[in-house]
């Protein structure tokens, strides 16, 4: 399995309060994904980064921010939550020729 | 717009039979199809891809067939065994886009023994 660990794995929190979710990894992997997978929409990239400090919007990105400031560490940031972005996000990470992703266990999280 | 569909939420089966999961898309940029498989409280993982240069790949039990003409592609699970019981979700990644997918909603199956 690839060294992909998610943190916190659960999380509740209240609207209106910021939360950050970690995503780490011990690939070396060039590119790395902050995905949410929600009923109905299956799983939707919401911001990725290939390399240091080289981030990209997805298709879900309002809401949201992200900073990697080293290759193993990719940070999601909910700036102001709320009930909208309940979910579990995923993290996922790929090398630079690979066409296949490996997934982080998952955060889940509850914004009440 | 939803670019990768996959029109079945479910589909149930019986141990030893085949299952068989659809997606469509609509993007004629897509050049590579995977397909996840996702237990419960688990991330997704890799099972198999295609690249739109073939059209069937096969792994084991697990076969996966593109028709570019319809923009459809199928992951066919002989025998079916009651561990493949999870989420499937296809995804595809479009030749411009690097090593970005687009996933489907997701197909849960269930085998039942």
């Amino acid at each position: 399995d690839a060294g992909i660990t998610q943190s916190p794995r659960h999380k509740v929190t209240e609207t209106g309060t910021p939360v950050t979710l970690r995503c780490h990894q011990t690939e070396n992997h060039r590119y790395m994904y902050w995905y949410r997978q929600d009923p109905g929409h299956g799983l939707r990239l919401i911001h990725y980064s290939y390399g240091v400090k080289d981030t990209d919007k997805g298709e879900v990105s309002d809401g949201y921010s992200v900073s990697r400031s080293k290759t193993e560490d990719f940070l999601l940031t909910l700036e102001s939550a709320t009930s909208s972005q309940t979910s579990v996000y995923f993290c996922a990470i790929s090398d630079y020729d690979g066409n296949e992703q490996f997934f982080g266990p998952g955060t889940r999280l509850t914004v009440l | 717009d939803q670019q990768v569909k996959q029109n079945s939420p479910s589909l149930s089966v019986q141990e030893g039979r085949i299952s068989i999961l659809n997606c469509d898309y609509t993007n004629s940029m897509f050049d590579y199809f995977l397909w996840y498989k996702k237990y419960p409280a688990e991330g997704p993982t890799f099972l198999i891809s295609i690249s739109s240069i073939k059209d069937k790949n096969e792994d084991g039990r697990f076969t996966v067939f593109l028709n570019k003409s319809a923009k459809h592609l199928s992951l066919h699970i002989v025998p079916s065994q009651p561990g493949d019981s999870a989420v499937y979700f296809c995804a595809a990644r479009e030749e411009t886009s690097g090593s970005r997918l687009t996933f489907g909603e997701g197909t849960q199956l269930t085998v039942n023994p």
